[in-house]
């Protein structure tokens, strides 16, 4: 059965540290999102692609927040600096355009 | 801007009561998904609705697309412990955009 895979499934840093968030899609879908969770805000949209294209990264802070796709089968998710604020649980999902999206597991981040 | 209003936040229901949670967006949607995240997991899809006064029936689950592709519903008859969790709407835009609504955390008195 074909997964989303988000690594690191848990990750605690310090404020100021740099945080590399990973997601492997599934195999043929040319969408994937970018997810950010918290009790308050629900789920928040960050950035999404189209064919490893950013099409909008609107829902990031654009200082401290980065989204690229260096291959089909990679997306990626930095912080840098990290505060925090930041402390959520960020998801990945993936689909095909106009269809559902299947998630990850996510990446719980705790920035002391 | 693009938004999406999902009410209520909590519901507290008895087992084998029913449950609604209503979804309403701010602009026309291409289509409307509905998403079930059990506590500590992920959100699974459960359906999509696409047409104008669409109503679509999963066992005891009913969803209904309002006729100006705009709101939504999820209806739950004789709720029981596995229904436990949060659910949410999520309305995709004409820009592919799929916005989600802050989700509706649904829990049974047994």
């Amino acid at each position: 059965d074909a997964r989303v895979t988000q690594t690191p499934r848990h990750k605690v840093t310090e404020m100021g540290q740099e945080v590399t968030m990973r997601c492997q899609p599934i195999l043929g879908h040319n969408t994937v999102f970018w997810y950010r969770q918290t009790m308050m805000q629900g789920l928040e949209l960050l950035a999404y692609f189209r064919n490893r294209a950013p099409l909008d990264d609107s829902g990031m802070p654009k200082d401290r927040f980065s989204a690229e796709m260096p291959d089909a089968t990679l997306a990626t998710l930095k912080i840098q600096p990290s505060e925090p604020r930041d402390s959520a649980v960020y998801f990945c999902a993936s689909g095909y355009q106009g269809s559902p999206l299947h998630f990850g597991n996510g990446t719980r981040l705790t920035v002391t | 801007g693009q938004q999406v209003m999902q009410i209520p936040q909590y519901q507290h229901v008895q087992e084998g009561e029913d449950f609604t949670t209503y979804c309403n967006s701010s602009t026309t949607l291409s289509n409307i998904q509905w998403y079930k995240q059990r506590p500590g997991g992920h959100p699974v899809f459960l359906i999509q609705l696409v047409k104008s006064g669409e109503v679509k029936k999963q066992k005891r689950l009913t969803f209904q697309f309002g006729e100006a592709k705009k709101n939504s519903s999820l209806h739950i008859t004789a709720t029981q412990t596995t229904d436990v969790g949060t659910y949410f709407c999520a309305g995709t835009h004409r820009d592919d955009k799929i916005i989600f609504g802050k989700g509706t955390r649904l829990h049974i008195l047994p």
